[in-house]
């Protein structure tokens, strides 16, 4: 059965560094999500891409996340500089087309720790 | 703005005793509204999506509920099992390709 992937898994970094996360979603699939979780929490949308193109950038705090999706396939997610309220898990979900009636895939997560 | 809630934030029962979680939400201009599972330190998996003009969805022990007008929804667990610990996340589909989800209900099933 196809499946996001996600790598890496576990990431601890001090606080200013930068990181990246990379996502590998299921094939043919269009649409790709990126979601931060807090522990806790639900997931909150961070940024949705269709093809190489960002729909929905509004939660994503550009001025130290930036996301790309360049040929529209894979997608990586930075940080730059990172910060102690980054730790979070990140999850990265894609499905075939955005629909009104979805069914969203989702990646093991990169669980990140900021120190 | 559309807020989802999630009561319990946690319940423990005993193995073979039947599991009910809420889940509700403020606003009723859902496209669907899905249930999903998530194992400590993973990603979530899709268990159960009830269409707006749906009442219910049942998968084997799992049966939902959505009632749009009064906001809720309800995700019945039968006979629990230790495989049924996890948390237990809800989320309504408000537009195209958008999400919102609750904070879950972390199960435990004890043998």
């Amino acid at each position: 059965e196809a499946e996001v992937a996600q790598s890496p898994r576990y990431k601890i970094t001090e606080k200013s560094q930068a990181v990246a996360f990379w996502c590998d979603p299921i094939s043919g699939h269009a649409t790709l999500y990126w979601y931060r979780q807090i522990l806790g929490q639900g997931p909150e949308l961070l940024v949705q891409f269709q093809d190489e193109s960002v729909v929905d950038d509004s939660q994503l705090p550009k001025d130290r996340f930036s996301a790309e999706r360049l040929k529209g396939v894979d997608s990586t997610l930075k940080i730059q500089p990172a910060e102690l309220g980054d730790s979070a898990m990140y999850l990265c979900a894609s499905s075939p087309s955005p629909a009104l009636v979805e069914t969203q895939y989702f990646g093991p997560g990169t669980r990140l720790l900021v120190l | 703005k559309q807020e989802v809630t999630q009561i319990p934030a946690a319940l423990s029962v005993p193995e073979g005793e039947n599991l009910v979680l809420n889940c509700s939400f403020t606003d009723s201009a859902i496209y669907n509204l899905q249930w999903f599972r998530q194992d400590p330190g993973k990603g979530l998996t899709s268990l159960l999506l009830i269409q707006s003009s749906q009442r219910e969805q049942t998968s084997g022990r799992l049966n939902a509920s959505l009632d749009k007008s009064s906001g809720r929804s309800t995700l019945y667990i039968a006979a629990s099992q230790p495989g049924d610990s996890a948390t237990y996340l809800c989320a309504v589909q408000i537009s195209w390709g958008k999400f919102q989800f609750g904070a879950g209900t972390q199960v435990v099933v004890t043998p």
